[in-house]
């Protein structure tokens, strides 16, 4: 068990411009979730898989923001001409399968993203 | 909708001093409920969980919570805290079926020696 991996820890980018970020969660896990979080306030749902199947996605989430996870493993988060506003901590976390969830979420360390 | 309230922003206990922070809840149904640490910089550590049966749950860290269902309530325990307990802390629910979970806004822990 590797835990929940997230890259890069960082991203700085100009407003305008598009970032990726990545999620590897833990292999057993069929359930992954992206969160963002700012100063001072706990994390917000953004949207989660099953699989490779996008359940739910949050109305956070506007156009500019598309999450994939082709093949039920690694998760991709991108977004679109950045705004200032999306400046935040993205976080990813992985839960077992039905038959196992009340164990909870295992969370990756996170990417912060500062859009200037 | 579901809603986690943490009523206190920032809270400062001594060393070895007992410690108890407020969690209060909003669910339409019977509550999937937890407690993360997370460290400055760092993502959330669960601490504990609530699903059903007991309704006081032992975690990590000689961390402790009970489920009060007719106060909507699940608060975090501590009987003596350690410096290393310092860090911010978040009350989140979930449902049964439902995937995602609600966090509140969390709760600064500050320890003084």
């Amino acid at each position: 068990d590797t835990g929940v991996s997230q890259n890069p820890r960082h991203k700085i980018t100009k407003r305008g411009q598009n970032v990726t970020f990545r999620c590897d969660p833990i292999s057993e896990h069929n359930r992954l979730y992206w969160y963002r979080q700012t100063l001072g306030q706990g994390p917000e749902f953004l949207t989660y898989f099953q699989n490779e199947a996008q359940l739910e996605k949050s109305r956070l989430l506007s156009d500019r923001f598309s999450a994939e996870r082709p093949k039920g493993s690694f998760s991709t988060l991108e977004i679109q001409r950045t705004e200032q506003g999306d400046s935040a901590m993205y976080l990813c976390a992985s839960s077992p399968p039905i038959r196992d969830r009340p164990k909870g979420y295992t969370f990756g360390s996170g990417t912060r993203l500062t859009v200037v | 909708a579901q809603s986690v309230t943490q009523p206190d922003i920032h809270i400062t206990v001594s060393e070895g001093a007992s410690l108890e922070l407020r969690c209060n809840y909003s669910y339409g149904a019977t509550p999937y409920l937890f407690w993360y640490v997370q460290s400055p910089g760092q993502g959330l550590q669960l601490l504990l969980k609530y699903f059903s049966g007991d309704t006081l749950v032992q975690g990590i860290k000689g961390f402790e919570a009970e489920f009060k269902r007719s106060q909507s309530s699940f608060n975090l325990r501590k009987p003596s805290v350690h410096w290393s307990d310092a860090a911010e802390y978040f009350c989140a629910v979930g449902g049964v079926s439902a995937g995602k979970s609600t966090f509140g806004d969390g709760t600064t822990l500050t320890v003084k020696p």
